[in-house]
């Protein structure tokens, strides 16, 4: 079973400003990859960044960076230089990975809703 | 566009009535996803196709709930005798499903529906 734990209900930060986003999961399996999501009002889900489980360095896309501490069971999201554009819930996922593949069953936390002020 | 595409946006219908919902994933994506998504909460699995095969349940999907790939293209999800329980965004997307950044999940926009 996996689960996914968002402590974080809501979170401020000032535009231009870095901004961490708390991820802890649960998984039985030896092999997953985690995802991070953000979803504007809008309500489409945009894909950010992803870390497999035996990637040994932490992932990075653009303004977005992945802080995986596999020990302790976190995949936290740092957002830097926050743009009043980034307003938007984010997501969290999990899915079991067997044999280098998904296996499909994405695994979502509640999400953190991030409000960027100027 | 070359994204997930899902149709249609909106859909209001009355209790009882049934409704479809269709899904393009991205080209050559074998693998395509359904999940629901109610207000305040992530989105939770439905089930998954790998090409044309359905390989995945969840409990969440009962027996008024079908979904198609026939040709392991677009799909289709199918509720039957709606209830107002059913009201929620249902989210199609897709993937490559080989290792690596090719596990990558890429989602549509989403279509809502709202059970009156």
């Amino acid at each position: 079973a996996q689960k996914i734990t968002q402590t974080q209900p809501g979170m401020f930060v000032q535009e231009k400003e870095a901004v961490t986003l708390d991820c802890t999961y649960d998984t039985s399996d030896q092999s997953y990859g985690l995802f991070w999501y953000k979803q504007p009002s809008s309500g489409e889900m945009i894909f950010l960044i992803y870390q497999g489980s035996y990637d040994e360095q932490n992932a990075t896309e653009g303004r977005y960076s992945l802080n995986f501490q596999k020990a302790r069971k976190s995949a936290n999201l740092v957002i830097s230089a926050s743009q009043l554009g980034d307003s938007a819930m984010y997501f969290c996922a999990v899915t079991g990975e067997l044999y280098g593949g998904s296996q499909g069953n994405l695994i979502f936390g509640k999400g953190t809703k991030l409000s960027v002020k100027p | 566009d070359t994204g997930v595409s899902q149709d249609p946006r909106h859909k209001i219908t009355k209790r009882g009535q049934n409704v479809t919902f269709r899904c393009d994933p991205i080209s050559e994506h074998n693998r395509l996803y359904w999940y629901r998504q109610t207000l305040g909460q992530g989105p939770e699995f439905l089930t998954y196709f790998q090409n044309e095969a359905q390989l995945e349940k969840s409990r969440l999907l009962s027996d008024r709930f079908s979904a198609e790939r026939p040709k392991g293209s677009f799909s289709t999800l199918e509720i039957q005798r709606t209830e107002q329980g059913d009201s929620a965004m249902y989210l199609c997307a897709s993937s490559l499903g080989t290792g690596g950044a090719g596990n990558t999940i890429y989602f549509g926009e989403g279509s809502w529906l709202t059970v009156v």
